[in-house]
């Protein structure tokens, strides 16, 4: 089956530039996504289509693609953006919906 | 105001059933794909299943296939989620999830419910 590989974490200081990635074979040809989850919280919509951002999203949020890799970036980062983040995305079908397994961003 | 309010989880013993639902408000239900989303304790995202606009298309998880079943009832504004021959693999929040593109080509999520839990255990 089709994954999606992610780091399990990335740390960063307030201020500076979190890039988080995520792999796949499939996605060249298939837009990604990604989600923000806090605790106890439901999956918030970041980015879709590799690099569109959602109206209410800080423009700090930012995505890319290149090859089989795609990357959320996230600028000047906030305490406010610790959390879990997930990419999306689906095999090159476009039949099986895949999630990658997560990376824990931390605010030092 | 978007809003996916999920309900019906609870504990249930190994092999039982249990039936999900998720009340839409807020938006036109029968024009949007809707989908099932769990996340096990401690775990990640997991797709479930998901459903065309007016019903007539479904699909699943290969590890959900044969036992669970996803309907909706537009004139509720209603999804469900049937679930049978439950495992204690399948504990896990179940989150009701709107697809973003309403042709469905692009697979995505723009609106989520809290989410209810779902415990299979004896």
């Amino acid at each position: 089956s089709y994954e999606l590989t992610q780091p399990p974490s990335v740390s960063v200081s307030p201020g500076q530039t979190a890039r988080i990635t995520c792999s796949g074979d499939a996605l060249p040809k298939q837009y990604a996504y990604w989600y923000q989850q806090k605790p106890g919280q439901a999956p918030v919509l970041v980015i879709y289509k590799d690099s569109e951002r959602p109206s209410g999203i800080p423009e700090r949020f930012s995505g890319s693609s290149s090859g089989t890799t795609v990357t959320l970036t996230i600028s000047g980062v906030q305490a406010e953006d610790e959390a879990d983040y997930y990419c999306q995305s689906a095999d090159s079908s476009g039949t099986d919906v895949v999630f990658g397994g997560g990376t824990k961003l931390t605010v030092l | 105001e978007v809003q996916l309010v999920e309900s019906g989880g609870g504990l249930v013993q190994p092999g039982g059933s249990l039936r999900l639902s998720c009340a839409a408000s807020g938006f036109t239900f029968s024009s949007y794909w809707m989908h099932w989303v769990r996340q096990a304790p401690g775990k990640g995202l997991v797709w479930v299943s998901r459903i065309n606009s007016d019903g007539s298309s479904t699909s699943y998880a290969d590890s959900v296939k044969g036992r669970f079943t996803i309907s909706r009832d537009n004139a509720k504004n209603t999804l469900y989620l049937q679930m049978n021959s439950l495992r204690a693999e399948d504990t896990a929040v179940y989150y009701c999830a709107r697809g973003a593109d309403s042709s469905g080509y692009y697979c995505y999520f723009d609106y989520w419910g809290q989410g209810t839990l779902v415990t299979v255990s004896s």
